[in-house]
């Protein structure tokens, strides 16, 4: 099936940095969604973005819709050791069907 | 929010059984209910959608003989894998749509890990 890729991969950081990490699709959405999951558990949303170029924060968290509707980032801000899990971005055309990225999965060190 | 329970939340069975899993929405109804299937370090792939008193609608590549899908009631779906096979193994995550605001949001349920002998 179809999936957006998201990049990096991985990620290996200290407690306190930024990260960043992005999500392209060759093809547009009219919505993008980034979710975290924990290990053996389903996932959960962080954020929603509805419209082309909106940014949108949710505590240390903020992402964006990219105005192509072709990608979206999400950033953190000061990690914290319970950022530890996979997020991945979503996206959604004109039905509920959600298409997941690839994920990124964030280890974050003391 | 909303929460979404699956049962069992692990099951382990022999090769050529069938096993059913359940998904409810608790405090809910769901509109449509989605069954997503996730293999070990790999992302969510979506299997079917399933609405309430109509046949499920599978995607490509998804066997709908072998993964049956009946959605009884607004908050009750289930998925059978018949004859499962070792290749069956994966993590298997519904969700059930809700309408928040202006939009629709699923909501995920925990997941069962399904090891066929």
């Amino acid at each position: 099936g179809q999936q957006l890729n998201q990049s990096p991969q991985s990620m290996f950081i200290q407690e306190g940095e930024d990260v960043s990490m992005n999500c392209t699709s060759s093809s547009i959405f009219n919505t993008w969604l980034w979710y975290k999951q924990d290990p053996g558990e389903g996932p959960v949303l962080l954020i929603a973005l509805y419209k082309a170029g909106e940014l949108t924060s949710n505590g240390r968290l903020t992402a964006q819709f990219g105005i192509t509707r072709k990608d979206s980032f999400l950033n953190i801000s000061a990690s914290i050791p319970s950022d530890v899990g996979i997020y991945f971005c979503a996206g959604q055309l004109h039905t509920d069907k959600l298409i997941f990225g690839t994920g990124t999965r964030l280890q974050v060190f003391p | 929010g909303a929460v979404v329970s699956q049962h069992p939340s692990r099951v382990i069975c022999k090769s050529g059984t069938s096993v059913k899993i359940e998904c409810r929405s608790l405090d809910f109804q769901a509109t449509t209910m989605f069954w997503y299937r996730q293999f070990p370090k790999k992302s969510l792939m979506l299997m079917a959608t399933s609405n309430e008193g109509s046949k499920a609608t599978y995607e490509q590549g998804v066997e709908k003989d072998k993964f049956l899908i009946n959605h009884a009631s607004l908050t009750l779906s289930t998925l059978t894998v018949t004859s499962a096979h070792p290749e069956d193994s994966s993590f298997y995550i519904c969700s059930g749509t809700k309408r928040e605001g202006l939009h629709n949001e699923q909501f995920f349920g925990p997941g069962t890990r399904l090891t066929v002998l």
